[in-house]
């Protein structure tokens, strides 16, 4: 079965500071879609990054960047200059091809930014 | 552009009473639509997904159902809901697997 694990149930990070949220997935699948996505206390789920697999430069969103490592399944995320507005649940999430268009979610991360 | 709209925001329902909750997507065509629910704290967990009108695909057993009787409409139902029924339910959208979905902003759903 595919999945998405996300490590850290929580994280707590000061404003201004920098805070990386991991995942590791897990698929036999070459091509595939990386997510990242953002859930503050609204509960409206906010796309706030992708990566395509093919592509070996981490993709980046002004404060927000990917370290992708293929070879580990590794998709972390920085937020650097951390703001109040950024605290809400994170989630990792994938698409393979054969998985057509279901995306595979992680349980999430809930960060904390500390004033 | 594209938007897609769910509703009632929030929901109060006794078991064993019926479900109806709808969600639309505007701005595009045959787009590939989605339900989940997220319990309090935890993931989200696919309970349907349609490729066209009509196309229902099923992921969990269980005591809803959904339809697709127009190409951007999408209803999640129950006949009689259950206590462990109750949870927040996205719809979402996607045109292409190389991009992420578009969710709606939920329905928090309470069953008494």
């Amino acid at each position: 079965a595919q999945t998405v694990t996300q490590s850290q149930p929580e994280m707590s990070v000061q404003e201004a500071e920098t805070v990386t949220l991991s995942c590791t997935y897990d698929t036999s699948e070459s091509d595939y879609y990386l997510f990242w996505y953002k859930q503050p206390p609204s509960r409206q789920m906010i796309l706030v990054i992708r990566q395509e697999a093919y592509k070996q430069q981490n993709a980046t969103e002004n404060r927000f960047s990917v370290n992708f490592q293929k070879a580990a399944k590794s998709f972390s995320l920085k937020i650097s200059d951390s703001q109040l507005g950024d605290a809400a649940m994170y989630f990792c999430a994938y698409r393979t091809k054969t998985s057509g268009s279901r995306l595979t979610f992680g349980e999430g991360t809930q960060l904390t930014v500390n004033p | 552009s594209q938007t897609i709209h769910q509703w009632p925001a929030t929901l109060v329902q006794p078991v064993g009473s019926p479900l109806s909750l709808e969600c639309t997507v505007e701005g595009t065509s045959n787009p590939n639509l989605y339900w989940y629910r997220q319990a309090a704290g935890r993931g989200l967990q696919l309970l349907f997904y349609s490729v066209g009108i009509g196309q229902i695909s099923s992921e969990v057993p269980q005591n809803l159902s959904a339809s697709r009787p127009q190409d951007r409409q999408f209803i999640l139902s129950s006949k009689k809901l259950l206590l462990s029924d109750s949870g927040f339910y996205l719809c979402a959208w996607s045109v292409d697997r190389g991009y992420g979905y578009t969710f709606g902003s939920g329905t928090r759903l309470t069953v008494v």
